[in-house]
């Protein structure tokens, strides 16, 4: 079944302690993505890839790193996670770059992470 | 910076006609218009897609505006299973050439 997996699901953590929510596909999609989601503010995008090794920022990159060493997995890293991150993250992928011809986005179920 | 603008919310009945506005009015000229939803406790799901003329598909329809400044998605009958939260989506190239900006959206209520 094509579909994009995320883990883990829920998450309760501390301040300060490094967490990585992972993130694979297994569509050979070239896109993929990750959004925060809070109440009142909608789905927020934090980084994006266009294709291994090609990453770059979103509306919210500020406490996130990503990376992407294979074209299946695009992990997202919380260095230092802090309260203000607590939020439902979702991951995406899709075949080519989003807005041309028909790129449609396929996420993930998501993952509730509480910092605390 | 790029903005959609769509209602907080919308209430319709089952079997009724839906129609769901946005405002997109900073699109770029080549980009398609994109709308999802949201089902409770779920990620956000494709709905229709289009660039310049009107789209229908199995779920939905799609009326875009001849300036492609707004757009308008069509349920044709709504049932108890499209009560969601509906996004437009646009791209924001000139901040990021895949920076993708979905808004708050429509959280469209439905009842029996």
């Amino acid at each position: 079944e094509a579909q994009v997996t995320q883990n883990p699901r829920y998450l309760i953590t501390v301040t300060g302690k490094k967490l990585t929510v992972t993130c694979s596909q297994n569509m050979n999609h070239e896109y993929m993505s990750w959004y925060r989601q809070d109440p009142g503010l909608g789905l927020r995008q934090i980084y994006y890839s266009m294709n291994v090794e090609v990453t770059d920022k979103g509306d919210v990159p500020e406490g996130y790193k990503v990376s992407r060493k294979e074209k299946r997995n695009f992990p997202l890293i919380l260095e230092s996670p802090s309260p203000n991150q607590t939020s439902l993250y979702f991951c995406a992928s899709s075949f080519s770059f989003f807005g041309s011809g028909a790129n449609v986005l396929t996420f993930g179920a998501g993952s509730r992470l509480t910092v605390l | 910076d790029a903005k959609t603008t769509q209602p907080n919310s919308m209430e319709s009945n089952e079997e009724e006609p839906v129609h769901l506005p946005c405002n997109h009015s900073t699109i770029s000229g080549t980009d398609y218009i994109h709308w999802y939803r949201q089902l409770p406790s779920q990620g956000p799901e494709y709905v229709i897609h289009g660039l310049t003329s009107n789209v229908n598909n199995r779920m939905a329809s799609l009326a875009i505006a001849e300036d492609r400044k707004s757009s308008t998605l069509i349920l044709h009958r709504a049932t108890l299973r499209d009560a969601a939260v509906y996004y437009c989506i646009l791209r924001d190239p000139i901040t990021g050439f895949q920076k993708l900006v979905f808004g708050t959206g429509t959280r469209l209520l439905v009842s029996p």
